[in-house]
């Protein structure tokens, strides 16, 4: 059991460029999420999708697009990546919404981008 | 706004001793409380939660944590600390609970490192 999934594991970009950043999750979760990590700063959602085909905005979605594929998969794209995108992006997964367990989210190993 | 809040951005502790890690929210009601552990490199874990009842809870690992409604605070402990203990934890809370959205509001994490 994989639970979530996410490539690549590390990424340089130079600015301008784009990429999409792939997660997969096994757990047959309806929630998916996706975070961005900095230094002191801890974990800020910049978008999620509650179930397949809805995705809304999260604390910090500019500059960011997302797709939710299918129940599994979740993608975040960078149109045109800039430094201050530099950071780790994590992707997580929850279950239906509507019992307290649906808030246990599960997290995926990390995405370390850097764009210079 | 919801907002939860790790004072302590660093701890050294030595190996054997006692952890306690401090965590408070703001929030009008009593709201689903969460602690996560972060190794090097790696995704988020979750360590423990708190979604009503006893307001002392176990966790993995050897942790614990105590909800005090009064204090608005989650702190998380632990009796005697093991060097692989050493990560950084993070606090975070549900700020809107049996809706269709299960969002949680991350602390800003705290490091700990661990002293032979």
């Amino acid at each position: 059991n994989a639970g979530v999934t996410q490539t690549p594991k590390f990424q340089v970009l130079k600015t301008g460029q784009s990429m999409t950043l792939q997660c997969a999750q096994d757990m047959n979760h309806n929630s998916m999420y996706w975070y961005r990590q900095d230094p002191g700063m801890g974990l800020r959602l910049i978008y999620y999708s509650a179930s397949e085909g809805t995705t809304d905005k999260g604390e910090v979605p500019n500059g960011y697009n997302v797709s939710r594929l299918n129940k599994r998969e979740f993608s975040l794209r960078l149109e045109s990546a800039a430094p201050s995108q530099t950071s780790v992006y994590f992707c997580a997964s929850s279950e239906v919404a509507g019992t307290p367990s649906s808030y246990e989210q599960y997290f995926g190993p990390g995405t370390r981008l850097t764009v210079t | 706004a919801q907002s939860v809040t790790q004072p302590d951005i660093h701890i050294t502790v030595s190996e054997g001793a006692s952890l306690e890690l401090r965590c408070n929210y703001s929030y009008g009601a009593t709201p689903y409380l969460f602690w996560y552990v972060q190794s090097p490199g790696q995704g988020l874990q979750l360590l423990l939660k708190y979604f009503s009842g006893d307001t002392l809870v176990q966790g993995i690992k050897g942790f614990e944590a105590e909800f005090k409604r009064s204090q608005s605070s989650f702190n998380l402990r632990k009796p005697s600390v093991h060097w692989s203990d050493a990560a950084e934890y993070f606090c975070a809370v549900a700020p809107n609970y049996g809706g269709a959205t299960n969002k949680l509001i991350f602390g800003t994490g705290t490091l700990l490192a661990v002293q032979p």
